[in-house]
């Protein structure tokens, strides 16, 4: 079946902008969850979402929002662009219970510029 | 902040050698995973580990998990170029991802022909 699929691959924008970035999840998985990966920070996580519901976010400031569907397709936004936020953003899917594997999207490339 | 943490960051061996990394980690998990990173791609899901577990094994992949230690092993038996890539481990101390997968900084694999 088809994996996590993220779209767009890669875009570039603007310090300023806003930016959307969509994610469909693995076929049955409920859980879909974003992390945010550079090169000096790592990958860090943003939030998760389980049946439209935020269940946690990380440590991320509230220029970074997200949303899911009642498909659980989701998407995140990031307001107020900054060069900091130049970034691979990873998506990933699970059933969303304990021990399921997570299963990650090969990410949106995002330059900010 | 980051709880795993993989030992060595870099590591260069001869193909159909075996590679050995490591993860540590801070507080109590429920399950513990491995994931390998190709350059700028997403995160492939290797093997899950629970926290009751002490060894698992997949193909060329050993995995094993000292509770009491609070580290995980990863071995990739007879290496090829194909393995060349960034390895990391996350912890998932929530269960179902809700709090986020933690990732350490990866080890980069070099697989020399």
């Amino acid at each position: 079946k088809a994996g996590v699929t993220q779209t767009p691959r890669y875009l570039i924008k603007t310090r300023g902008q806003q930016v959307t970035l969509s994610c469909s999840p693995i076929s049955g998985h409920r859980s879909v969850s974003w992390y945010q990966q550079t090169p000096g920070q790592g990958l860090q996580f943003l939030f998760e979402y389980f049946s439209e519901t935020q269940r946690n976010k990380g440590n991320f400031p509230g220029r970074f929002s997200g949303r899911q569907f009642s498909n659980s397709r989701s998407e995140m936004n990031v307001s107020t662009l900054e060069l900091g936020d130049s970034a691979l953003y990873l998506c990933a899917s699970s059933l969303g219970q304990s021990a399921n594997t997570i299963y990650f999207g090969e990410g949106s490339w995002l330059t900010v510029v | 902040s980051q709880q795993g943490e993989e030992d060595p960051q870099a590591l260069s061996i001869q193909e159909g050698e075996n590679a050995t990394m490591n993860c540590s980690y801070k507080t109590s998990i429920n399950n513990l995973q491995w994931y390998r990173q190709n350059s700028g791609r997403g995160l492939v899901h290797l093997i899950l580990i629970r926290s009751n577990e002490r060894e698992k094994h997949s193909g060329r992949l050993r995995v094993t998990l000292d509770t009491s230690k609070k580290s995980s092993s990863l071995l990739i038996t007879a290496s090829r170029a194909a393995d060349t890539a960034s390895y990391f481990c996350a912890t998932d101390y929530s269960g179902g991802g809700a709090d986020g997968l933690t990732f350490g900084k990866g080890t980069h694999l070099i697989i020399q022909p």
